[in-house]
């Protein structure tokens, strides 16, 4: 199938680390991407990865990408209360179509 | 400031009365795309374009209409409204097919 999965909650201490899993299905997507949305607010391009890679840091943000197991995850250090939102993964679909296939979203809680 | 934008950003309508969501982007990309965010769902692709009078259905294309006479600006149409069509619409844009896309901040359409 085409299913991007995600875990739909998460729940951490404001100074700790978070971890955001994903697991996606299409191997020869080029791109492999975290998108933030926060309370009515649209989609933020957060970072990405392309699909040679195994890892991309960008300040707080890494990136580790298991292309054997099909597995992408979201590390952000030092957690904020402002990192409160919800993170979608997304591959980039093969073929002609080049659309975004996205998990559901995991909701991140930082808790003071 | 590069951007994606969507006008209006919320619509409150009734059946049967035709509306035209407006997407503009001022990067110059030749890939612009719609997606419809529903609770569960997740994001779904609309309609995409390659480039200018280059249109093609995504996903979940039935009730919508397109168009792309110039770059910069990707209308989405929706001819007789009903109300299955409530839903969250993004607008994304990207330099070409399977690269990084970005958002615009939404537009939140209540069909009654």
């Amino acid at each position: 199938g085409e299913d991007v999965e995600q875990s739909l909650f998460l729940s951490v201490r404001e100074g700790d680390s978070s971890v955001i899993n994903c697991t996606y299905t299409d191997s020869s997507s080029t791109y492999l991407y975290w998108y933030k949305q926060e309370p009515g607010a649209g989609l933020q391009l957060l970072t990405y990865i392309f699909s040679n890679m195994d890892m991309k840091q960008d300040q707080r943000l890494t990136v580790l990408l298991n292309k054997k197991d099909k597995h992408l995850s979201l590390r952000i250090a030092d957690t904020q209360t402002g990192d409160s939102a919800i993170y979608f993964c997304a591959e980039s679909r093969g073929g002609s179509q080049g659309n975004l296939i996205f998990g559901k979203g995991t909701k991140l809680s930082v808790k003071p | 400031e590069a951007q994606v934008t969507q006008n209006p950003r919320y619509l409150i309508t009734v059946t049967g009365k035709k509306l035209t969501v407006t997407c503009s982007q001022n990067m110059n990309h030749e890939y612009m795309s719609w997606y419809r965010q529903d609770p569960g769902l997740g994001l779904r692709q609309i309609y995409y374009s390659m480039n200018v009078e280059v249109t093609d259905k995504g996903d979940v294309p039935e009730g919508y209409k397109v168009s792309r006479k110039e770059k910069r600006n990707f209308p989405l149409i929706l001819e007789s409204p009903s109300p299955n069509q409530t839903s969250l619409y993004f607008c994304a844009s990207s330099l070409a097919k399977n690269q990084p896309q970005h958002f615009g901040d939404g537009t939140r359409l209540s069909i009654l």
